[in-house]
């Protein structure tokens, strides 16, 4: 099955700096790959995803690149602000291939940003 | 919507006792999945459905875990008998599938703190 490993644990940066997670993944059948943030006491949410025909994308200050080849993706989010503390998981799936829609969660990145 | 509706917030039982979470996935969507969340383990997948049948439940840890759903709109995980190394927070998340859908958008409910002495 897909295992997907995620990098750093915890992250601290200066507000306005930028912060940079990394993932990397198994399946080489994964063609879905998004992102959640998680705030403190709610759900994770989509923030941004992409697919695999597609090597990056860009929403305002949150950006994701995609390395089909050496099977790893990234979040990189500029001018952090202290909203942006929360915890992000990347994620992996197969998409409409797959027999389900299953999601392979990375073990999470809890990000803080000191103003 | 109102989005995937999970309920209770908290639960607080004592060890043995069965408890029953629940949700109530968004309107429309074909997929539901739960998830347990622990600091040791991250959020893992416990099991999901289509179409309200279920299709992988091999992150269910052990016989005590049972998950139903009836129809469309409504699901419950169980455990029965509950044991301290359950506390966690469970997480009912949906999605809708498409037969040419290649993303998986999943929308979760805010969770279930349990807590089990």
């Amino acid at each position: 099955g897909e295992n997907v490993e995620q990098h750093p644990s915890t992250l601290s940066v200066q507000e306005g700096d930028s912060a940079v997670i990394k993932c990397t993944y198994s399946d080489s059948a994964s063609n879905y790959f998004p992102w959640y943030k998680q705030e403190l006491g709610k759900g994770p949410q989509l923030i941004i995803d992409i697919r695999s025909n597609v090597g990056e994308k860009k929403d305002q200050r949150i950006a994701v690149t995609l390395n089909k080849t050496a099977k790893h993706f990234s979040l990189h989010i500029t001018e952090t602000q202290p909203e942006d503390s929360a915890v992000y998981f990347c994620a992996a799936s197969r998409g409409a291939q797959a027999a389900g829609n299953k999601l392979t969660f990375g073990g999470g990145t809890r990000v803080l940003v000191k103003p | 919507d109102a989005g995937v509706i999970q309920s209770p917030r908290h639960e607080v039982t004592e060890m043995g006792q069965e408890v029953t979470l629940r949700c109530k996935p968004i309107s429309g969507h074909n997929s539901l999945f739960w998830y347990r969340q622990t600091m040791m383990r991250g959020l893992e997948l416990l099991i999901y459905f289509n179409n309200n049948v279920p299709i992988d439940d091999s992150g269910m840890p052990e016989d005590r875990f049972s998950a139903k759903m009836p129809n469309a709109s409504f699901s419950t995980l169980k455990i029965q008998p509950s044991e301290p190394r359950d506390s966690a927070v469970y997480f009912c998340a949906s999605s809708f599938r498409g037969r040419f859908e290649a993303k998986n958008i999943q929308y979760f409910g805010a969770g279930t703190r349990l807590s089990v002495l």
